[in-house]
């Protein structure tokens, strides 16, 4: 089974506007990561946001937020008012403690597209 | 320099060829990635290399080698490679590996390869 789904492999949204990416994940341990990561058509990919297991409250980072439910193991990331700057691919990504502390597990990611 | 450095930016190489890419970090981390991204996948991890060992080969072909002489250089050696192995090679960095699932990975702007 995939460790990490987002099932949106495009996205619209009007400039100015909030958009929710979607992310569901698999894991059995207790103690675990989530990530969200952002990639500009040049590559690089630029830590967002981080929400640990443990935390009771959503994460915030400026415009990004992760809508964090745990019951049922997903971990959205929403952007407030987009802007142009924000079209890119977007990844979600998890790190599992205890055994598994080694390895990111990635989705395959959400390209945002922004319109003017 | 800062953060995490990659070089060449782009390579083009034939099967036949060797040629080596490199990761440096300017960050003090002690645990070294490497991740190939091909088109419409996930990524996927290579090599994760603790304080210069190597804890992770996630069943990478042998015509990708590895070397970490110290935990700021990354190396990722490539001989006698195939057109599927034409892809985006990230190279990223976390503080250290530990059982606290927080650390993020600092991401390198990554090598645009070409195999032909």
């Amino acid at each position: 089974a995939q460790k990490i789904t987002q099932t949106q492999p495009g996205m619209f949204v009007q400039e100015k506007e909030a958009v929710t990416l979607d992310c569901t994940y698999d894991t059995s341990d207790q103690s675990y990561g989530l990530f969200w990561y952002k990639q500009p058509s040049s590559g690089e990919m630029i830590f967002l946001i981080y929400q640990g297991s443990y935390d009771e409250q959503n994460a915030t980072e400026g415009r990004y937020s992760l809508n964090f439910q745990k019951a049922r193991k997903s971990a959205n990331l929403v952007i407030s008012a987009s802007q142009l700057g924000d079209s890119a691919m977007y990844f979600c990504a998890m790190r599992e403690g205890l055994y598994n502390f080694n390895k990111f597990y990635f989705g395959s990611g959400t390209k945002l597209n922004v319109k003017p | 320099e800062t953060g995490v450095t990659q070089t060449p930016r782009h390579l083009v190489m034939g099967m036949t060829n060797k040629k080596s890419l490199k990761c440096e970090q300017h960050l003090g981390h002690n645990a070294m990635y490497w991740y190939k991204q091909s088109a419409k996948k996930p990524l996927e991890l290579m090599f994760v290399y603790s304080l210069e060992e190597r804890v992770e080969n996630n069943s990478v072909p042998s015509r990708f080698s590895p070397e970490c002489p110290n935990s700021s250089h990354l190396f990722l050696h490539l001989h006698t490679l195939q057109p599927e192995d034409s892809a985006l090679y990230l190279c990223a960095s976390s503080p250290k590996i530990s059982s606290d699932p927080t650390y993020e990975q600092y991401f390198g702007p990554g090598t645009r390869l070409t195999v032909t």
